[in-house]
């Protein structure tokens, strides 16, 4: 079945820092692939659709310059965290989708991110 | 945009007994509407779906209903085991290229042995 592959799984980094999340479908191509935010105990927030080879689109209220995604090749997409801040600690999750229809949607295995 | 309601929050069941979680959505033009089991810690899984020109759906213990009249669907688990516990979440989302989901606020279930 599909697999979608999500680095690192955790990652601790100092306020002002940035970090890059990857997301990468393995055996297969995803032209569209969404990026999740998750607070505990709360439910998957979109952030964002990521589109290979065109910008992404953004939910209301998410801050495009402050959380970048590239989507550079059908396998990959990344989420950059710039500037992070205590607040942006969140457990972040991308999902992909193989081929067409409604099926296949796939997650990531999520990425904490603790910004002290 | 959509917005997806999710009830209730919590549930705690005795195993062997029924488990049922209700979500409305608001767009009418949802038409795709999967249900998500995420163990602590993992990545959501896929457990079952249902596309809007089907009014029920039955995978062995687990089977969803949806009413588009009045825009709510329902996630019914029968014969719990302590295995089902898990935070169940619901999802609604629209087209077939490229859709997104939004998802409910979730539900944590509880099957006690």
């Amino acid at each position: 079945g599909a697999v979608v592959s999500q680095h690192p799984s955790r990652v601790i980094c100092k306020s002002g820092t940035s970090v890059k999340i990857e997301c990468r479908s393995l055996d297969f191509q995803a032209t569209t692939m969404f990026w999740y935010r998750q607070f505990p105990k709360q439910s998957l927030m979109l952030m964002a659709t990521s589109n290979e080879g065109s910008k992404a689109t953004y939910e209301q209220g998410v801050e495009k310059d402050k959380f970048l995604i590239n989507h550079a090749s059908l396998t990959l997409s990344t989420l950059t965290v710039t500037s992070a801040h205590p607040e942006d600690s969140s457990f972040y999750i991308c999902s992909a989708r193989e081929g067409g229809g409604y099926y296949g949607y796939t997650f990531g295995s999520g990425t904490r991110l603790t910004v002290v | 945009g959509e917005n997806v309601e999710q009830h209730p929050s919590t549930l705690s069941v005795q195993e062997g007994d029924s488990a049922v979680i209700k979500c409305t959505y608001s767009d009418s033009a949802s038409n795709y509407f999967p249900w998500y089991k995420q163990e602590l810690g993992k990545r959501p899984q896929l457990i079952i779906d249902i596309r809007s020109n089907v009014g029920e759906k039955k995978d062995q213990r687990i089977a969803v209903t949806l009413n588009k009249t009045a825009k709510h669907f329902s996630l019914h688990i029968t014969e719990t085991q302590p295995e089902d516990s898990a935070v169940y979440f619901c999802a609604a989302s629209i087209g077939i290229t490229g859709n997104q989901f939004y998802f409910g606020t979730g539900t944590s279930l509880t099957v006690i042995p």
